[in-house]
């Protein structure tokens, strides 16, 4: 069965450490991975796709098909990335499979 | 900027009642998907819509809920009757297209059931 697992439920590190949320994944198929973003009192939107390779407010996420990762990183927090973060698996017919999700908090 | 809308946002009701939920997805979105969120966990697709159509409802408890989209627009969502395990967060999305990845989600309902 699809899943994807996030490890830490809570995260908190100091503004200009660096940051990484973890997630594994278990997919039978061509995966198509996603992070996902809930700032305080936003709707969950959606941060970056693996395919699109790209980096958006620092953050990057390279899919790791033999570790079946795809951990999201920052190499310096700031104090407005604190949110609730998810990763996501996309099966067939862009069926969204989420994560329990990572509570980042950065103390200043 | 457009947005998902989504009524009521929050809904308190006692077990065994009926109670339904309003979805207005982003114009032009072709697909549209109800979510549940547990405290503590991630969303859990409940339906999927590609126009008036259901594409994936394996995972709608089927006895008591009930999902439709009649004009391929706005969607409903009724839980009869409902249970305590019912509270959770309601999630409406919608997409472009089926195929398109990303989803914008709607502001969520959340329900109590006491």
């Amino acid at each position: 069965a699809q899943r994807v697992t996030q490890p830490e439920k809570l995260l908190s590190v100091f503004k200009g450490a660096p940051v990484e949320l973890k997630c594994n994944y278990s997919y039978s198929g061509s995966p198509e991975l996603f992070w996902y973003v809930q700032y305080s009192r936003q709707r969950l939107q959606l941060l970056l796709r693996h395919i699109s390779r790209e980096s958006i407010k620092g953050f990057t996420a390279d899919l790791n098909k033999g570790e079946t990762s795809f951990h999201l990183k920052k190499p310096f927090a700031q104090e407005e990335d604190s949110a609730m973060y998810y990763c996501a698996l996309s099966q067939g017919a862009q069926k969204l499979v989420f994560g329990q999700g990572t509570r980042l908090t950065i103390n200043p | 900027e457009a947005e998902v809308a989504q009524s009521p946002r929050y809904k308190i009701t006692e077990k065994s009642q009926a109670v339904a939920f309003w979805c207005d997805p982003i114009s032009g979105h072709a697909t549209l998907y109800w979510y549940r969120q547990i405290l503590g966990q991630g969303p859990e697709l409940l339906v999927q819509f590609q126009d008036e159509s259901v594409v994936d409802d394996s995972q709608l408890p089927k006895d008591r809920f009930s999902a439709e989209r009649l004009k391929g627009v706005d969607s409903t969502l009724k839980i009869q009757p409902a249970e305590l395990g019912d509270s959770a967060m309601y999630l409406c999305a919608s997409s472009i297209s089926f195929s398109s990845g990303e989803q914008y989600f709607g502001p969520g309902t959340r329900l109590t059931v006491t």
